[in-house]
């Protein structure tokens, strides 16, 4: 079946340091979300890319969308404490969102 | 301007009672999805209904599980005969598109965590 696959599953960095999730789909995409969920919390909403090859960015949070519109990431530059959470994509194939497993980012003390 | 809600927020159940969610979309929203979380894991995809009509239910288990969303009324989704495979968190999503258009932001409720004993 289609297919999102997320990684890291997890990644660990020392504030301000730089993160990066990556999403690659087994088939072409027409859209591709992302959602943040904090700890304890429920997802809400980041961002939508829909253009091939399309770069989005919110202050140190950078959304890119591949060429093919079958692989996406997120970058957050020098992450802060605030950024704490698991990071998911999610893309539409088919009149279907399939979900990538997330990305947690936990930050070293 | 209310959210998605979902009641209850935490619901515990013996083995073998039924489970029942609740979950009100936002306002104008037709268009709603639960999923399952599992501790320390990714959101699972369930079901994806539309007022009266389930679109989508490939990821909803076939036994115990269902789920509706009634013409007035919040949606429901109820597991009879709970087991402790259960023990979850269940979140509901409202969009005010479907997944074929291809702008449909999902607004998630708080969800609900379900305890079986």
């Amino acid at each position: 079946g289609q297919q999102v696959m997320q990684i890291p599953q997890y990644q660990h960095v020392q504030e301000g340091e730089d993160f990066t999730t990556y999403c690659n789909s087994s088939t072409t995409l027409s859209n591709i979300q992302w959602y943040k969920q904090r700890p304890g919390g429920h997802p809400v909403f980041l961002i939508q890319l829909v253009k091939s090859g399309e770069v989005k960015k919110q202050k140190r949070l950078t959304f890119q969308f591949g060429e093919a519109k079958k692989n996406s990431s997120l970058h957050i530059t020098a992450t802060q404490t605030t950024d704490v959470g698991t990071y998911f994509c999610a893309g539409l194939s088919n009149y279907q969102l399939i979900w990538g497993a997330g990305t947690k980012l936990i930050i070293k003390p | 301007n209310a959210g998605v809600m979902q009641n209850p927020r935490h619901l515990v159940r013996r083995r073998g009672q039924e489970a029942r969610l609740r979950c009100s979309p936002m306002k104008g929203h037709s268009h709603v999805y639960w999923y399952r979380q599992l501790p320390e894991e990714g959101l699972k995809f369930m079901v994806y209904l539309q007022k009266e009509n389930i679109i989508d239910e490939s990821g909803m288990p076939k036994e115990r599980f269902s789920a509706e969303f009634p013409k007035e009324g919040p949606s429901i989704l109820r597991i009879q005969q709970v087991v402790r495979g259960d023990s979850a968190a269940y979140f509901c999503a409202s969009s005010n598109t479907g997944t074929s258009v291809s702008y449909n932001e999902q607004f998630f409720g708080p969800g609900t965590r379900l305890t079986v004993l």
